[in-house]
């Protein structure tokens, strides 16, 4: 079953506590990102990658750090985490060719930051 | 810099009727333009889509309408189902610089 996971589902940290989201597509796909959504913006692109190795900031990424060694694994990074880093976080994937540009969302992260 | 946007937030139909979701942006390269269903608890997923190329693609139930040279689209669905309240994204891809740009959301009601 082709899918996208992310672990955890729910997280609640405190200020200043680093934390990894993981993120992992068995599609072969090249292309993942990372959103986060908040009421009244809705998905926001905080980081992104074409490819192993290439990754490139989306609109929001201030606070925020990714990697891409593998191709189906693209963990998300709040070094110091803050308050206004509480949101509701989707990692996806794509391939980057062909004419059917469907993206695969995971189930979400939803995270509480005192 | 909202190259995206949905401006209903909400939108509330009777089962049967026909709903209409609304989209406008701003951006005139973008390829592709995407619809997402939301349901609670999870991911958003896919639901229909449209090149840039075509004014209309009907899946179903489900049609979307393109408008380019009033940067506007539009998803149709006859007849609505209860099971279709959720909340729908609409979203817009430029191939240029792989871009994926996603509006704010309209939350669907479907009432029986």
């Amino acid at each position: 079953e082709a899918q996208v996971t992310q672990n955890p589902r729910y997280l609640i940290t405190v200020t200043g506590k680093k934390l990894t989201v993981t993120c992992s597509q068995n599609m072969n796909h090249e292309y993942m990102s990372w959103y986060r959504q908040d009421p009244g913006l809705g998905l926001r692109q905080i980081y992104y990658s074409m490819n192993v190795e290439v990754t490139d900031k989306g609109d929001v990424p201030e606070g925020y750090k990714v990697s891409r060694k593998e191709k189906r694994n693209f963990p998300l990074i709040l070094e110091s985490p803050s308050p206004n880093q509480t949101s509701l976080y989707f990692c996806a994937s794509r391939r980057t060719s062909g004419i059917q540009e469907t993206q695969y969302f995971g189930p979400g992260t939803r995270l509480l930051v005192l | 810099d909202q190259q995206v946007k949905q401006n209903s937030p909400s939108l509330s139909v009777q089962e049967g009727r026909i709903s209409i979701l609304n989209c406008d942006y701003t951006n005139s390269m973008f390829d592709y333009f995407l619809w997402y269903k939301k349901y609670p608890a999870e991911g958003p997923t896919f639901l229909i889509s449209i090149s840039s190329i075509k004014d209309k693609n009907e899946d179903g139930r489900f049609t979307v309408f393109l408008n380019k040279s009033a940067k506007h689209l539009s998803l149709h669905i006859v007849p609505s189902q209860p099971g279709d309240s959720a909340v729908y994204f609409c979203a817009a891809i430029s191939y240029n610089n792989n871009d994926m740009r996603f509006g704010a959301g309209t939350r669907l009601t479907v009432k029986p």
